[in-house]
């Protein structure tokens, strides 16, 4: 399969935890991103690379969210100190620089108790 | 702050019926995505619309887009239970796309009754 794939699919944890999910973008698609998608809302963004470069990074990505992508292939996305509020879809998606679409991962949905 | 707007949010139809779905935007992007999400399930890329008087078509689905009025549309020729879905707009965030991040609208649940 070469989509976008995420692990895990599903995440539970409690409240004060942290959790760390995993996107493996297309291959050689250089650009990778990060959207919240909270229930009945469209996808909000969060965050982008360029290759291994965080170039962009919503208001909506507080400071116990921390993204990286060291070799500028797969990403990780870590949520600290988790809150009932950040119970959401975690989708990432991948997309090559110049390119007209953005393909979707499966997601990662995370439920805080 | 730049806003997507989709209406309506929810639809019921009855199969074989003919509606559409718009989307308003408030940027200047003429670029216009859409998708389709099943319950419980990632984003399915349905049209990307690249410039003004863009229309797409794909089955019974067909999507349009006008840049000067900010507009797109979904039609949906004689539904069918299959096409029970969210639709979701989005444009891209930024003018020209150079960052490609995309803005969404709250979706359009599409519900098709026999």
């Amino acid at each position: 399969d070469t989509g976008v794939s995420q692990d895990p699919r599903h995440k539970i944890t409690k409240r004060g935890q942290n959790v760390t999910f995993r996107c493996d973008p297309i291959s050689e698609h250089n650009r990778l991103y990060w959207y919240r998608q909270t229930l009945g809302q469209g996808p909000e963004f969060l965050t982008y690379f360029q290759n291994e470069a965080q170039l962009e990074k919503s208001r909506l990505l507080s400071d116990r969210f921390s993204a990286e992508r060291p070799k500028g292939s797969f990403s990780t996305l870590e949520i600290q100190r988790t809150e009932q509020g950040d119970s959401a879809m975690y989708l990432c998606a991948s997309r090559l620089t110049g390119g007209n679409e953005q393909f979707f991962g499966p997601g990662t949905r995370l439920t805080v108790l | 702050e730049l806003k997507v707007e989709q209406n309506p949010l929810f639809l019921s139809m009855q199969e074989g019926k003919n509606y559409t779905i718009y989307c308003n935007y408030s940027t200047t992007s003429d670029r216009l995505y859409w998708y389709r999400q099943d319950p419980g399930k990632s984003l399915e890329s349905l049209f990307v619309l690249l410039s003004n008087g863009a229309v797409k078509q794909e089955g019974r689905l067909m999507a349009s887009l006008d840049t000067k009025a900010r507009l797109s549309t979904l039609h949906i020729t004689a539904a069918v239970h299959d096409l029970s879905a969210t639709y979701f707009c989005a444009v891209d965030g930024d003018y020209g796309g150079s960052q490609g991040n995309l803005i969404f609208g709250k979706g359009t649940k599409l519900s098709v009754k026999p």
